[in-house]
């Protein structure tokens, strides 16, 4: 069945980095845009970056900018989120999802990350 | 930056109907897309495109928009239908996806 598998998170002291995956299976993933999105505690959806099904477009949040980096390996069907400088308040879940032209309909189950000394 | 902004809280009796907004500038231009949240799980898209329903969202769910507002209709809320709702568009004039701060429906 379609499916996306969050996996990577963890807890990081500031100011280290962390690398999250994305596995993908049950469909074409590289021909799909994917997105990460982040649940802070207690807290609303939060949009982090996308990516488009080549991995040669990327939308990044002000809030992530120049910080994180999306990128992805269609040939091993996962995404990955590369977050570098982290910070307290990127403490979340962080969820990926599959794209397309009617909303996002694929969410994987998220995978927690904190960031704590 | 683009806001779309929804009210913290809706409660509403079972059986009877549950209207959630979404304001934001020029929505009508816009594609609103809705999602469903419940307590430790992922979201789950409930519209899309203002007023379409994905494959085994129910009925009683059903999207629209007038004017800067859209609103996400529950008819015949049931206790299962207690969670957060957000709404969601692509804002085309700085290339970001905005999510609502979110609604918590609450059955009475």
């Amino acid at each position: 069945q379609v499916q996306l598998v969050e996996s990577g998170g963890g807890v990081v002291q500031p100011g280290r980095s962390l690398r999250l995956s994305c596995a993908a299976s049950g469909f074409v993933f590289s021909t799909y845009g994917m997105h990460w999105v982040r649940q802070a505690p207690g807290k609303g959806l939060e949009w982090v970056t996308t990516i488009w099904y080549d991995g040669n477009t990327k939308y990044y949040a002000d809030s992530v900018k120049g910080r994180f980096t999306v990128f992805r390996d269609n040939s091993k069907n996962t995404l990955y989120l590369q977050m570098n400088s982290l910070r307290a308040e990127d403490t979340a879940v962080y969820y990926c999802a599959r794209g397309g032209g009617s909303g996002w309909s694929v969410w994987g189950q998220g995978t927690r990350v904190t960031v704590s000394s | 930056s683009y806001v779309l902004t929804q009210p913290p809280s809706v409660s509403v009796a079972p059986g009877k109907t549950a209207r959630i907004p979404c304001g934001g500038n020029n929505i009508g231009s816009k594609s609103v897309h809705w999602y469903q949240q419940k307590p430790g799980q992922a979201p789950v898209l409930v519209v899309y495109d203002n007023s379409d329903r994905p494959s085994g969202i129910p009925e009683r769910f059903s999207g629209s928009k007038s004017g800067n507002t859209a609103t996400l209709t529950i008819s015949r809320v049931e206790a299962g239908d207690e969670a957060a709702y957000y709404c969601q568009v692509w804002d085309d004039s700085s290339d970001h996806w905005v999510f609502g701060g979110g609604t918590k429906l609450t059955i009475l």
